[in-house]
């Protein structure tokens, strides 16, 4: 059973260009979320996504950033005109419909790296 | 909101030794998760333990335990017999347990521990 994939692992961008992460969960799951981490910091929530709803987006920079998870596909975490601040780690994680253990399944993480 | 402290930003422990690691929160919920995270250098995020606010009973899982002190709002982790494979980033977090803030972790900053030969 394969677990929460992240692509691509190691993404660099110029300042101005677009990053598009992707993320398909865990089979079964039908819960999206997405985690920045910046160098030397924990794991910051950005957005919780079910499929064609975004449910939280209460840690989303108001600009530039945005999120999916269409009925169909992976979902995409969508960087518009990045900056050097934008470096960091971006973690996907999963969860199923119903789940009394909080617990979430992580992927490996985009690195995104912004020269 | 709710905040995650964890105030040791670097342990050491030699191998087959006991170390504790630190953590606090902050909530005004009443029934939560907490949960220990590790993240060796190849950065994967990996479920260490969980623990349920309502059960009393300090989650066990082989050599880590907890000891959760809801009234103190401390959560600390204990790594018996400790390996060269332990040494990673620890990260503590919590979660509300319903609601639209499940699967919404707030993590603390983590502490570096690493096992000595």
């Amino acid at each position: 059973n394969a677990g929460v994939m992240q692509n691509p692992r190691h993404l660099v961008r110029r300042r101005g260009q677009e990053a598009r992460l992707r993320c398909s969960p865990m089979k079964g799951h039908s819960h999206v979320y997405w985690y920045r981490q910046l160098p030397e910091e924990g794991l910051k929530f950005m957005v919780y996504l079910q499929k064609e709803n975004i449910i939280d987006e209460s840690g989303m920079p108001k600009e530039r950033f945005s999120a999916e998870f269409p009925k169909e596909g992976p979902s995409i975490l969508r960087i518009q005109q990045v900056v050097r601040g934008d470096s960091a780690a971006y973690f996907c994680a999963s969860s199923p419909p119903i789940a009394d253990t909080g617990e979430l399944f992580f992927g490996e993480g985009s690195r995104l790296t912004v020269l | 909101a709710q905040t995650v402290t964890q105030s040791q930003p670097e342990m050491s422990v030699q191998e087959a030794e006991t170390v504790t690691l630190s953590c606090t929160y902050d909530t005004s919920e009443s029934n939560y998760y907490l949960f220990w995270y590790k993240q060796p250098p190849s950065r994967q995020m990996i479920l260490v333990i969980r623990q349920e606010a309502y059960k009393q009973q300090n989650a066990t899982e082989n050599r880590f335990s907890v000891n959760f002190q809801k009234a103190a709002k401390s959560f600390s982790l204990k790594i018996s017999d400790s390996q060269l494979g332990d040494t990673a980033m620890y990260f503590c977090a919590f979660s509300d347990a319903g609601g639209t803030s499940y699967g919404k972790l707030t993590f603390g900053q983590g502490t570096i521990l690493t096992v000595h030969p």
